[in-house]
């Protein structure tokens, strides 16, 4: 079946730099990439969606300029934290679809990142 | 505005017995509606979904039913099993829009 690897699982990192995430679609071509974080008991909010070559589209409330996503291939999306702040500490999960046109629901999600700014 | 809700925030059932559980939506433009099931520090992993139309829809264990007129979906998992102890996450997605919009999730215990 479809399986998205994203690194790393945990990262810690020190106020004020940038963590960059990566999402892998290792045995598809994903078309169009997710990206989500989730604080406690929350649910999953919906950050961006990226296709591959083009911009990614922010939803509503996130900095773009923060939280910078490329999507450069079809098998991989990353999403860079910048100046990465305490309040960015979340779980953040991709997914990725081979969605192109019609609805797809495939969504695959990756197994997350722990990130923790101290 | 939360448009997919999952009101209870854990269920606790016994193996064997059926599991139940709820999700309701308020926005009409969905059409396409999943669950998700999730471990902690691991990313969601799909189990069943189910269009609008559609009433029914039955995978193994897993059934999900859907009363478009109360805007509300259900899951059953039956029998249940100790290993489906997990968060399950209701999801939508509707109109020309394919993204999926979460409820926050139902902590399922499945007690030997």
């Amino acid at each position: 079946g479809a399986v998205v690897s994203q690194h790393p699982s945990r990262v810690i990192c020190k106020s004020g730099t940038s963590v960059k995430i990566e999402c892998r679609s290792l045995d598809f071509q994903a078309t169009t990439m997710f990206w989500y974080r989730q604080f406690p008991k929350q649910s999953l909010m919906l950050m961006a969606t990226s296709n591959e070559g083009s911009k990614a589209t922010y939803e509503q409330g996130v900095e773009k300029d923060k939280f910078l996503i490329n999507h450069a291939s079809l098998t991989l999306s990353t999403l860079t934290v910048t100046s990465a702040h305490p309040e960015d500490s979340s779980f953040y999960i991709c997914s990725a679809s081979m969605a192109t046109g019609a609805p797809n629901y495939g969504y695959t999600f990756g197994s997350g990142t722990r990130l923790t700014v101290v | 505005d939360q448009q997919v809700k999952q009101n209870s925030p854990s269920l606790s059932v016994q193996e064997g017995r059926i599991s139940i559980l709820n999700c309701d939506y308020t926005n009409s433009m969905f059409d396409y509606f999943l669950w998700y099931k999730k471990y902690p520090a691991e990313g969601p992993t799909f189990l069943i979904s189910i269009s609008s139309i559609k009433d029914k829809n039955e995978d193994g264990r897993f059934t999900v039913f859907l009363n478009k007129s109360a805007k509300h979906l259900s899951l059953h998992i039956v029998p249940s099993q100790p290993g489906d102890s997990a968060v399950y996450f209701c999801a939508a997605s509707g109109g020309s829009n394919y993204k999926l919009t979460f409820g926050k999730g139902t902590l399922l215990t499945v007690n030997p």
